[in-house]
């Protein structure tokens, strides 16, 4: 595997499931980021993790979870969403936090669909 | 407030040129980049700029003035596979990273 991966790609889940999105990195990156992206909306930051620190939480709900074991891997725990929860959760990585000139390179997403 | 402008949407011509704009108003700057989005995929890195002028990277070149808080997007000799949405994001003085909504770029034969 190369790049950034996610899993599922799709998933559809009733409001009074528990589901978690896994995203990992092949690239040797310290900082790994979840984004919510809905359409014609700019994507919207939900969490950075540096160093496997959070450093960001932009007031997303706590219906949203998020863990980061290790500095590859990077967990969204989701439980009783609302359907206008629904959208691509995208996870991105970069090399670190807090420095300029860092592209973010981004996995294929998860459609997420809540019922 | 931070904010980031692009057109919605652009249509142009197989093999011709087009201009993608955004204007940006951040507390703070340091850095431009511009990424492309084909429908369903991950958007995907093309460019950065920091200072200003422009930077060419074969077909796609970008321009950035920090003065005018103002980045264009220059493609050439457009493709079919050019069709794509292209997303402007500044890095603001915390290098916390804003993005604009995006511009769907729609190619016609």
């Amino acid at each position: 595997e190369t790049g950034v991966t996610q899993t599922p790609r799709h998933l559809v889940m009733g409001m009074t499931n528990k589901k978690s999105l896994k995203c990992e990195q092949h690239l040797g990156h310290n900082a790994m980021y979840w984004y919510k992206q809905s359409a014609k909306k700019p994507l919207e930051l939900m969490f950075v993790y540096n160093f496997k620190e959070q450093t960001e939480n932009n007031s997303v709900p706590s219906r949203f979870s998020p863990e980061c074991p290790n500095s590859s891997h990077l967990f969204l725990h989701l439980h009783t969403l609302q359907p206008e929860d629904s959208a691509l959760y995208l996870c991105a990585s970069s090399q670190e936090v807090g420095t300029g000139g860092y592209e973010q390179y981004f996995g294929p997403g998860t459609r997420l669909t809540v019922t | 407030g931070q904010n980031i402008d692009q057109p919605t949407e652009m249509t142009a011509t197989e093999g011709a040129i087009v201009q993608i704009n955004c204007t940006y108003q951040t507390s703070g700057f340091n850095g431009l980049f511009w990424y492309q989005q084909h429908a369903g995929e991950a958007p995907t890195f093309l460019s950065y700029n920091v200072l200003d002028g422009l930077e060419e990277k074969g077909r796609f070149s970008s321009f950035l003035s920090r003065s005018k808080g103002y980045s264009y997007l220059l493609l050439k000799e457009l493709q079919m596979k050019d069709s794509a949405s292209y997303l402007c994001a500044v890095y603001d003085s915390n290098y916390q990273l804003i993005w604009g909504a995006g511009t769907k770029l729609i190619i016609k034969p």
